[in-house]
């Protein structure tokens, strides 16, 4: 079937590597930054989220770091593995009582064995 | 427990014709978002419903877009006169609506196809 990361940039990493995925975000209002992982023919998962007024969060095997001075977020994931081959987007929000998202590209995850 | 559904989950319709995708959300959630993805490309806002009500339109490209939500829990997103550049995935998300509980649950989507 057709897949969601058709055009996308592509990162390509062997299973067992650290991978960083950046995303670059428009808005400086915007003070809630979501990773999102979407496999093809599904929608969206969340992944992890952090708020402006941080600047690193931890996960299970994933970090997201954010630097608003640069409007930069990426999103580390630590041992890469076959099922984390997906297509990767963030998304950012202003706090507003409810979080309309903004989503960037995308970029295509694959992992070899 | 159940996740967001979405029917159905392929839809191929003509030129002109009107359709119907319907969402049903994770129950207990009161923030409902729907959104569309064209190939290569992120989710793009359309609509958001808190209850029955639609807070923000503001994503609804033209006026042959509506959706509504009648009893706070299905809705349905509803395309008059369809055209070719409909053609994308529609996304339905929920979340439990409340302040500084962001996190957005998606349904797989349904693929429509304007021929």
């Amino acid at each position: 079937g057709e897949s969601v990361g058709l055009h996308l940039p592509t990162l390509s990493v062997q299973e067992g590597d650290n991978s960083i995925i950046n995303c670059a975000y428009s808005n400086s209002a915007s003070d809630y930054f979501i990773w999102y992982k979407q496999e093809s023919g599904k929608g969206p998962q969340f992944i992890i989220d952090i708020r402006s007024n941080m600047d690193k969060r931890q996960g299970q095997r994933v970090t997201v770091l954010l630097n608003k001075t640069v409007k930069h977020l990426s999103l580390q994931i630590a041992a890469t593995q076959p099922g984390d081959s997906a297509v990767y987007f963030c998304a950012e929000s202003k706090n507003s009582g409810y979080s309309t998202l903004t989503f960037g590209k995308g970029t295509m995850l694959l992992v070899s064995p | 427990g159940a996740g967001v559904s979405q029917t159905p989950s392929n839809k191929v319709t003509e030129k002109g014709k009107y359709v119907e995708l319907r969402c049903d959300p994770i129950s207990g959630h009161t923030a409902l978002y729907w959104y569309r993805q064209s190939l290569g490309q992120g989710p793009e806002f359309l609509i958001y419903f808190q209850g029955t009500g639609a807070a923000d339109d503001s994503g609804l490209p033209n006026d042959r877009f509506f959706a509504v939500r009648p009893e706070g829990s299905v809705s349905t997103l509803k395309i008059q006169r369809t055209e070719r550049g409909d053609s994308a995935v529609y996304l339905c998300a929920s979340s439990l609506g409340l302040a500084d509980s962001y996190e957005q649950y998606f349904g797989p989507g349904t693929r429509l196809t304007v021929t």
